[in-house]
């Protein structure tokens, strides 16, 4: 099992830009989440989709689009690339459903994001 | 609200230190619990977590963590630290949603 993987590891956009971070998960989780991961802030959720067809927002979800293109994948879009999107960011997958990922969570390796 | 408090920012210690971790959290209702480790260029892996039973939790590597309901706490220790240890430890208590504390930076000297 690869467990949750996330492409690209690196990348480095203009302002402006757009560009799509892909997660998948080979758990059979139904719920996946992306979070930001910004210093002294720990992580902060961005979306999460508790079931394949459903999406919803997080704690900071403004200049960000998602889609649960499966039960494997979930994906996160940058329309317009902006300086305070420079973060890390995490897909994560888990048995339980909705925001509360009451169950455990398993993350991925991460993506670094810088804007310029 | 619901929110999580990480005492410590950055903690220093030298091999075989003890390393107690304060996490307090808000929320008034039944709550689960969890520690994650980041080390370094690597991604958040599961310590430990609470649910219910013994407040006395045990996770891998050695760590422990006590649940205290009436102080709103989970605080995470170990009673012998190593080089390895060196990371990032995030507290997460999952009350109507899942929320993380801001991560406290141990530093493990050999």
């Amino acid at each position: 099992n690869a467990g949750v993987t996330q492409t690209p590891k690196f990348q480095v956009l203009k302002t402006g830009q757009s560009m799509t971070l892909q997660c998948a998960q080979d758990m059979n989780h139904n719920s996946m989440y992306w979070y930001r991961q910004d210093p002294g802030m720990g992580l902060r959720l961005i979306y999460y989709s508790a079931s394949e067809g459903t999406t919803d927002k997080g704690e900071v979800p403004n200049g960000y689009n998602v889609s649960r293109l499966n039960k494997r994948e979930f994906s996160l879009r940058l329309e317009s690339a902006a300086p305070s999107q420079t973060s890390v960011y995490f897909c994560a997958s888990s048995e339980a459903g909705g925001a509360t990922g009451a169950n455990e969570q398993f993350f991925g390796p991460g993506t670094r994001l810088t804007v310029l | 609200a619901q929110s999580v408090s990480q005492h410590n920012h950055h903690v220093i210690l030298s091999e075989a230190a003890s390393l107690e971790l304060g996490c307090n959290y808000s929320y008034g209702g039944t709550v689960n619990l969890f520690w994650y480790v980041q080390y370094p260029g690597q991604h958040l892996q599961l310590l430990l977590k609470y649910f219910s039973g013994d407040p006395l939790v045990k996770g891998i590597k050695g760590f422990e963590a006590e649940f205290i309901k009436s102080k709103f706490s989970f605080n995470l220790r170990k009673p012998s630290v190593q080089w390895s240890d060196t990371a990032e430890y995030f507290c997460a208590v999952n009350g109507y949603k899942l929320s993380f504390g801001a991560g406290t930076t141990v530093t493990v000297r050999a």
